[in-house]
C-alpha cells in the first residue's frame, strides 16, 4: 500500500496525554517519523525511527509501533504543542517516501 | 549547523518549467547515507513528498509525477537543483527541500512558494 492516514483533528486538555495515530501497510515494514507544523513555518522533526527525539525536543513526545499503525503520544500536552503533526514512512517496497495526510492538533 | 534555503521564482505560467535550487551547508551530499529531498504543500493541505536524491546519485520520484520531475546535485556549490515541467495552477504549493537521513527529513528549509497562474 502506498498511503498513510492519519485522523483529521484530535483535542486535549492542557496537560493530558494525547496519542495520534498514523496506519499504513508500509508501517509493518517501515519506521515511522513525525513532524510538528505550526502555522506559516516549515515542519519540525519530532520524532524518527519510531521512538528517537531529536536535540532539543522536550521528552514529552514519544512514539510507538504496533502492526501497521504507528503512534505519536504527547504526555503532559502544552499549549505550545498545538500544530498540525504528520506521520512519514518508506513504502513496503522502500523506494518511495508516504507522508500522512496530517492531524490538527487542539489543546483546550 | 545544517541549514537549507530554497530559491526560484515565486510566479510561473501554466505549462512552463520550474526550476528550484537548494542550497544547503553544514553537510556534504558526497557523504554515505546522506539524500536531499523535496516536498511540497499547497495552501491549507498536506505535506507531498516529490522527489530524493542520494549521496551517490540514485533518485527517487513520487511515482504520479515521475515523468515531470528531475532532480540533479551540482556538489561543487552545494546545491540540488528540482525541475518540474509542465506546471499547472494545481501545482501551486510551498516547495520544501530537506537534508534526509535514512528514513526521515531531519532538516528543512523555509521553503518556497510558488503560485502558477496565467
Amino acid at each position: 500500500s502506498s498511503e498513510l492516514t492519519q485522523d483529521p483533528a484530535v483535542s486535549v486538555a492542557l496537560g493530558q496525554t494525547v496519542r495520534i495515530t498514523c496506519q499504513g501497510d508500509s508501517l509493518r515494514s517501515s519506521y515511522a517519523s513525525w513532524y510538528q507544523q505550526k502555522p506559516g513555518q516549515a515542519p519540525v522533526l519530532v520524532i524518527y525511527a519510531k521512538n528517537n527525539r531529536p536535540s532539543g525536543i522536550p521528552d514529552r513526545f514519544s512514539g510507538s509501533s504496533s502492526g501497521n499503525t504507528a503512534s505519536l503520544t504527547i504526555t503532559g500536552a502544552q499549549a505550545v504543542d498545538e500544530a498540525d503533526y504528520y506521520c512519514n514512512s518508506r513504502d513496503s517496497s522502500a523506494n518511495h517516501v508516504l507522508f500522512g495526510g496530517g492531524t490538527k492538533l487542539t489543546v483546550l | 549547523q545544517i541549514t537549507l534555503k530554497e530559491s526560484g521564482p515565486t510566479l510561473v505560467k501554466p505549462t512552463q518549467t520550474l526550476t528550484l535550487t537548494c542550497s544547503f551547508s553544514g553537510f556534504s551530499l558526497t557523504t554515505t547515507g546522506v539524500g536531499v529531498g523535496w516536498i511540497r504543500q499547497p495552501p491549507g493541505k498536506a505535506l507531498e513528498w516529490l522527489a530524493l536524491l542520494y549521496w551517490d546519485d540514485d533518485t527517487r520520484y513520487r511515482p504520479s509525477l515521475k515523468n515531470r520531475l528531475t532532480i540533479t546535485k551540482d556538489t561543487s556549490k552545494d546545491q540540488v537543483v528540482l525541475t518540474m515541467t509542465n506546471m499547472d495552477p494545481v501545482d501551486t504549493a510551498r516547495y520544501y527541500c530537506a537534508h534526509n537521513h535514512g528514513t526521515h527529513f531531519d532538516f528543512w528549509g523555509q521553503g518556497t512558494l510558488v503560485t502558477v497562474s496565467s
